[in-house]
């Protein structure tokens, strides 16, 4: 696609709820990040993928969260039992290596945990 | 552990002015810092990457400037526009990890 797709941009979910937030990268990017945006705070680095394995996931900030990505393409963010404090943007960017190449955002899928 | 600080976080201007947006990190072993714009309810929209041996980037009005060895970078925008109103953030990707740490945001408004 021409950009960094994700999907819904909008989520309003029960506490307690699972949801997945799902990301589209460009085609052939092989480098994909997850990010959360909380109000008023800065982004906060969540898992980095090459390919389909992810060698970082050290920002996950619960067992609560997982995330993958299957054929070196497409990648969902699973939030089980979700929190009050889950309500964030949630980012995805990809790039097409490591490092020294430019990262290019989606628009954010918006979680509401109410 | 890499820290990014962007200073002012805020900033009003009159259009036409020149401005500068600071960000500084504590790190220099870093790949390359990226500015970002973002737009409210939107995502991040890359304006510039510099390579941890370049010195500056330019695009159009917008000059990026590297010290890595000071932990500095600015971002000069010439002639400022009030579509140039948006939050301006500071990435640094950090070097021995993959991922980009992000500063708080320069929220730039550009009054008419």
């Amino acid at each position: 696609g021409a950009g960094v797709s994700q999907s819904p941009s909008n989520k309003v979910t029960e506490k307690g709820k699972d949801v997945e937030l799902r990301c589209d990268p460009i085609s052939g990017h092989t480098a994909l990040y997850w990010y959360r945006q909380s109000l008023g705070q800065g982004l906060e680095f969540l898992i980095y993928f090459q390919g389909n394995s992810a060698p970082d996931k050290s920002g996950l900030p619960s067992d609560r969260f997982s995330a993958e990505r299957t054929g070196g393409s497409v990648s969902t963010l699973t939030i089980q039992r979700t929190q009050q404090e889950d309500s964030a943007v949630y980012l995805c960017a990809s790039s097409l290596a490591r490092r020294n190449t430019e990262a290019f955002f989606g628009q954010g899928t918006r979680l509401t945990v109410v | 552990k890499q820290e990014v600080t962007q200073i002012p976080a805020a900033l009003s201007v009159p259009e036409g002015e020149n401005l500068v947006l600071n960000c500084s990190f504590t790190d220099s072993a870093i790949y390359n810092l990226q500015w970002f714009r973002q737009d409210p309810g939107k995502g991040l929209t890359s304006l510039l990457l510099i390579q941890s041996s370049q010195r500056e980037q330019t695009s159009g009005r917008l000059n990026a400037s590297l010290d890595k060895s000071s932990g500095r970078s600015t971002l000069y925008i010439a002639a400022s526009q009030p579509g140039d109103s948006a939050t301006y953030l500071c990435a640094v990707c950090e070097g021995g990890s993959e991922k980009l740490v992000f500063g708080k945001g320069t929220k730039l408004t550009v009054n008419p």
